[in-house]
């Protein structure tokens, strides 16, 4: 268990439809990321935030946004989902923002979009 | 385009044996370099972290080499276990950049 939680665990919606993943960082850490990872893909970078603030952006599509809260817990919001939007998706956190800082990586959410 | 690719992209072996995966990267600069152990349908976890100017790191069962100058990494796993079962993701982390570049993986079986 690295502490990092995610909810939900799985999640079915229908093409169109907006959806909101949530994440919960280990006690004390400030830093959250948010990764994709498709079938058989690697994972894909999407945002990072620390103490609440937009740090760094990768492969983030338009349609997706995300935010981090003061109690320093994130969402990860997408919309109008589309069929290549099915994927697993994990949250990680690290203690600071330095490039070495080990992320640990939360159970992930599943979504399917049908 | 792949910046980190691994081999093999999967790999069977019998309980106790030994082995070795590579990862062969174009990222440059880069800060250091990680190896992940992820479970199907969990999360990944950290085995070691590199800087570039280390040459090796060990965890347990687990040795991880690097060599800068030919961009390659290696993970050996020693007399392995059946709980080794996982895919193995090799990963770097540009310099000055906080997004880390993920291989695919190698898929490990260990079987009795």
């Amino acid at each position: 268990d690295s502490g990092v939680t995610q909810t939900p665990k799985h999640l079915i919606t229908a093409t169109g439809q907006r959806v909101t993943l949530r994440c919960s960082p280990r006690s004390g850490d400030l830093s959250v990321y948010w990764y994709q990872q498709s079938l058989d893909q690697g994972l894909q970078f999407l945002i990072q935030y620390y103490n609440g603030e937009e740090r760094a952006k990768g492969n983030i599509l338009e349609r997706f946004s995300a935010q981090q809260f003061p109690d320093l817990h994130s969402e990860l919001n997408l919309s109008s989902l589309e069929l290549g939007d099915s994927a697993l998706y994990f949250c990680a956190s690290s203690v600071a923002v330095g490039l070495h800082n080990e992320q640990f990586f939360g159970p992930g959410t599943r979504l399917t979009v049908l | 385009k792949n910046q980190v690719e691994q081999s093999p992209q999967s790999l069977i072996i019998l309980e106790g044996k030994n082995c070795t995966l590579q990862c062969n990267y174009t990222v440059s600069p880069f800060s250091n370099l990680r190896w992940y152990k992820q479970d199907t349908g969990r999360g990944p976890v950290s085995l070691t972290i590199m800087t570039f100017s280390e040459n090796t790191k060990s965890n347990r069962r687990y040795t991880a080499t690097l060599d800068a100058d030919t961009k390659q990494s290696s993970l050996h796993i020693t007399a392995s276990q059946l709980s080794d079962s996982a895919s193995y993701i090799c990963v770097v982390s540009p310099n000055q950049r906080v997004e880390l570049i993920f291989g695919t993986g190698t898929r490990l079986q260990v079987f009795p």
